[in-house]
């Protein structure tokens, strides 16, 4: 699996987007980007993957730039129940290797 | 579909003792995996089932950690002669190997306390 690098901390401020970046400038062609977030002391939420296409779905959009080497997670509202810890994986083997992680906090 | 289930979700245990913790996937999964979590990092992979098969260890699943899952539905992970070290939260996830791109699903989780 490729590295990922993602910002250790972001905040936002409730309603306003949210827009976590990731850095996978080594990903293979066979690779997808996941987003997994996890709230304290829970077990981590599957929240969005892709290829190559942005995708979109009733959590969050995930945009792929072309060349594939970053992705953006956009949470278009943020609410306060999405203060969490954000991952994001460039996968190509079955399990997943989560980094640290961008700790993300909606501020009201 | 009522996702993935861990039990105990609580154990404190003394050094030197065995403990087991039981998952139960998501009906028809036929994949299982466990991972490790300690304060502040992300989970780390230890082991994954396909059906009853174990597939891929960790080399972070020493000797004392062993894994099972015999007849391809819920798995047990037991760690023997547990150390302060195997403190930690111990995940486990499910998905199945044929529908979608294998997104993983988690259970809440069990934190182990050795004292």
């Amino acid at each position: 699996d490729a590295k990922t690098t993602q910002p250790p901390s972001m905040d936002c401020a409730e309603g306003r987007a949210a827009n976590l970046p990731c850095n996978h400038s080594t990903i293979s062609g066979n690779e997808y980007v996941y987003w997994y977030r996890q709230i304290h002391s829970q077990g981590p939420q599957y929240i969005i993957h892709g290829l190559k296409n942005n995708e979109t779905n009733e959590m969050a959009s995930l945009i792929i730039t072309e060349d594939r080497k970053s992705s953006t997670l956009i949470l278009p509202h943020a609410t306060l129940r999405d203060t969490a810890v954000y991952y994001c994986i460039a996968r190509g083997t079955p399990d997943m290797r989560f980094g640290a992680g961008t700790r993300l906090t909606v501020k009201p | 579909d009522t996702g993935v289930s861990q039990d105990p979700r609580h154990k404190i245990t003394k050094r030197g003792q065995n403990v087991t913790f039981r998952c139960d996937p998501i009906s028809e999964h036929n994949r299982l995996y466990w991972y490790r979590q300690t304060l502040g990092q992300g989970p780390e992979f230890l082991t994954y089932f396909q059906n009853e098969a174990q597939l891929e260890k960790s080399r972070l699943l020493s000797d004392r950690f062993s894994a099972e899952r015999p007849k391809g539905s819920f798995s047990t992970l037991e760690i023997q002669r547990t150390e302060q070290g195997d403190s930690a939260m111990y995940l486990c996830a499910s998905s199945h190997r044929d529908r979608g791109q294998g997104e993983q699903f988690f259970g809440p989780g069990t934190r182990l306390t050795v004292l």
